[in-house]
């Protein structure tokens, strides 16, 4: 499994656009990304996946380059309720019977 | 869709008491069950992996007496904590993930469960 790299935290105001980026230099050809957002004393929430160049949902968007060594994580216009623990987990393929390894996380503090 | 129920919430009991942790998949049918451990200002550690009709896969270093997973059909999944200790007190969390649509879906997660051992 695919090791990933995160900044520990990140700090941001109400209404601003965060970029969380994600780093996995020894990425497999088959593997996907995933992220993952969990708030205190609940189960990890699954925000968006994609294989390479860019993906969008209702949430967020999901930018990943050529090389696919890394992967940002895009949320537009950040509120409170955005307070969370960001996980980005690399894995081949996505979900099914194949284990996801958390890495340690990037907490998110949105403030007013 | 794709709502994953965890049973119960909270739990605390002696230590030497038994607890079972249920997790079900609502509206979908998963193949495949995870369970994690987590503590404090942690990130998730995967215990083991569980396949309907099917042993369970444990991690390394996790005792399968220990902690009991049973799969017994596509929406259920049971982990029991058998003799629990204090050490065993920790935030246990269940995910489910089926075959859809030709691919793998992206595991959906319980809300987990707090177990605290007195």
């Amino acid at each position: 499994l695919a090791k990933t790299t995160q900044p520990i935290s990140m700090d941001s105001y109400e209404g601003q656009e965060v970029n969380i980026t994600c780093s996995h230099n020894n990425i497999a050809t088959n593997d996907y990304i995933t992220w993952y957002q969990q708030f205190p004393s609940q189960g990890p929430r699954f925000i968006i996946q994609g294989y390479k160049t860019k993906v969008t949902n209702e949430v967020a968007s999901l930018f990943i380059p050529a090389d696919r060594k890394s992967s940002t994580l895009s949320l537009p216009r950040v509120s409170l309720s955005d307070t969370a623990v960001y996980y980005c987990l690399v894995g081949d393929p996505p979900g099914g019977g194949n284990k996801l390894t958390f890495g340690t996380g990037t907490q998110l503090k949105v403030e007013l | 869709g794709a709502v994953v129920s965890q049973h119960p919430s909270w739990v605390i009991c002696k230590s030497g008491t038994s607890v079972k942790i249920e997790c079900r998949s609502l509206d979908f049918q998963a193949t495949t069950m995870f369970w994690y451990r987590q503590f404090p200002k942690q990130s998730l550690m995967l215990m083991a992996t569980s396949n309907e009709g099917s042993k369970a896969t444990y991690e390394q270093g996790v005792e399968k007496d220990k902690f009991l997973i049973n799969h017994a059909s596509l929406t259920l999944s049971t982990l029991t904590v058998t003799s629990a200790h204090p050490e065993d007190s920790s935030f246990y969390i269940c995910s489910a993930s089926s075959w859809s649509g030709g691919s793998n879906q992206p595991q959906h997660f319980g809300d987990g469960t707090r177990l605290s051992i007195l």
